[in-house]
Parts: structure tokens; C-alpha cells; sequence
């Protein structure tokens, strides 16, 4: 079974532009979830989504959005892009049903956001 | 709210030596614990993760963790260690939310380095 791909891998933006992310996860998984890594934040969660509705955000600015599809494919928007933006974009996709708290998530390598 | 800590950012160790890489969290709920590994230029993988009955928790690699409840630990242990361990290891934890979100938590990881 293919794992959770992400697209592109890399990215290099400059401030003020927009960019998004996809995310597509294992098949049959119907939740996805976003994380931001950066070495001075670490790992934080960014919004989930659960049959194409977010079941839950985190504390970032309204800059970040996303959404989720009716194949369960995600992508997350960045728009006025700030240097701090920089950093790993990690999505996870996890079956979604029953108790979500237990879901074991399955993270894709990422897309490395360069913002100059 | 939840908080978790990893008091060690990094921790060296020779080859075939034993390890322990420690978590401690906070919360004022029932959370559910976990462990993630990632690779360099990868994501996370799931090394094990306690939801509830024995406090002992055995995982892939040759892993296992102890939930103590009293001192709020989840320490992650290895027996004995090999190269290829080297990575970077996060503890995390989810929130009871009645199965309405996924949502980790995670600690600032530890990097594990084995040397020969």
C-alpha cells in the first residue's frame, strides 16, 4: 500500500507571494492532518480534516488555510508569505473513524518551504 | 492544556549500549502517549504508542516505553542500540477529545546519535 505522498518536496517562495501544499494520503484513510516544523518551534499542528470538513485548527494566522477533497486529498494554502514561514510541512493521514485520540498517524516526508 | 518535555535535546551512546530518552507530560486530562522517529529527510514514523492497560509498551526496533502515571513519564528505552537508531526521536501526546479530533501534541525531540 503507497504511503502518504506530499507535493512538491521543495519550494522556494519569496515574501509576499502565496503558495499551496497537497498532500495525498494512504488509501482509505478519510483524516488528514498538517504540521509546521522549524528548529526554533519544533513540531506544531496546523488543522485536520475529516470528510472534507476541519475537525480542528491550530493557533496559526488566518494566512493559513486548507481544505480536503472528496478523494481525501488535502492541500493547505500559505498566502503574504513571511520569512518565518519557512519550514517542513508535515501531513498526516490516519483512518479517522472511532476514537480519532488513538488514530495511528502516518506521516509523508514533507515539502520544504524556502521563503527569501 | 497539554505540555510535554524532553529534557535531553540530545544524547550520545555508543554502539550495542543501552538507552533511555525521556518524556515528560502535563495535562489535566487523560491523554494517550506516543513516540515518533524521523530520519533525516524523512517524516515521522510511529515507534509505539499507549492507549491504555499495561504500562509497558514494547514497539518496532526493539523499542518499548513505561507510562508512569505518578511521575507523568513516558520514557522510551532501547536495550541496546545500533547505527542505524541515529535519528531524531519525539514523544507526543493526544487529547481524549471523545473521537472528535487526532490532534499530537509533541515535545521538542532528542536526538539520538550512536556512535561507533
Amino acid at each position: 500500500k503507497a504511503g502518504v505522498t506530499q507535493t512538491p518536496r521543495y519550494l522556494i517562495k519569496t515574501r509576499g507571494q502565496q503558495v499551496t501544499l497537497s498532500c495525498s494520503p494512504i488509501s482509505g484513510h478519510r483524516s488528514v492532518s498538517w504540521y509546521q516544523q522549524t528548529p526554533g518551534q519544533g513540531l506544531q499542528f496546523l488543522f485536520e480534516y475529516f470528510s472534507e470538513t476541519q475537525r480542528n485548527k491550530g493557533n496559526f494566522p488566518g494566512r493559513f488555510s486548507g481544505r480536503q477533497f472528496s478523494n481525501s486529498r488535502s492541500e493547505m494554502n500559505v498566502s503574504t508569505l513571511e520569512l518565518g514561514d519557512s519550514a517542513l510541512y508535515l501531513c498526516a493521514s490516519s483512518l479517522g473513524v472511532g476514537g480519532a485520540s488513538t488514530d495511528t498517524q502516518y506521516f509523508g516526508p514533507g515539502t520544504r518551504l524556502t521563503v527569501l | 492544556a497539554q505540555s510535554v518535555t524532553q529534557l535531553d535535546s540530545q544524547v550520545p551512546v555508543f554502539e550495542e549500549a543501552p538507552v533511555e530518552l525521556r518524556c515528560n507530560y502535563s495535562s489535566s486530562v487523560s491523554v494517550y502517549l506516543f513516540w515518533y522517529v524521523q530520519y533525516p529527510n524523512q517524516g515521522l514514523q510511529l515507534l509505539l504508542k499507549y492507549l491504555s492497560g499495561s504500562t509497558l509498551v514494547k514497539g518496532i526496533n526493539g523499542f518499548e516505553a513505561e507510562f508512569n502515571k505518578s511521575q507523568t513519564s513516558f520514557h522510551l528505552r532501547k536495550p541496546s542500540v545500533h547505527i542505524s537508531d541515529t535519528a531524531e526521536y519525539f514523544c507526543a501526546v493526544s487529547r481524549f477529545y471523545g473521537g472528535a479530533t487526532n490532534k499530537l501534541i509533541f515535545g521538542t525531540g532528542t536526538l539520538l546519535a550512536v556512535q561507533p
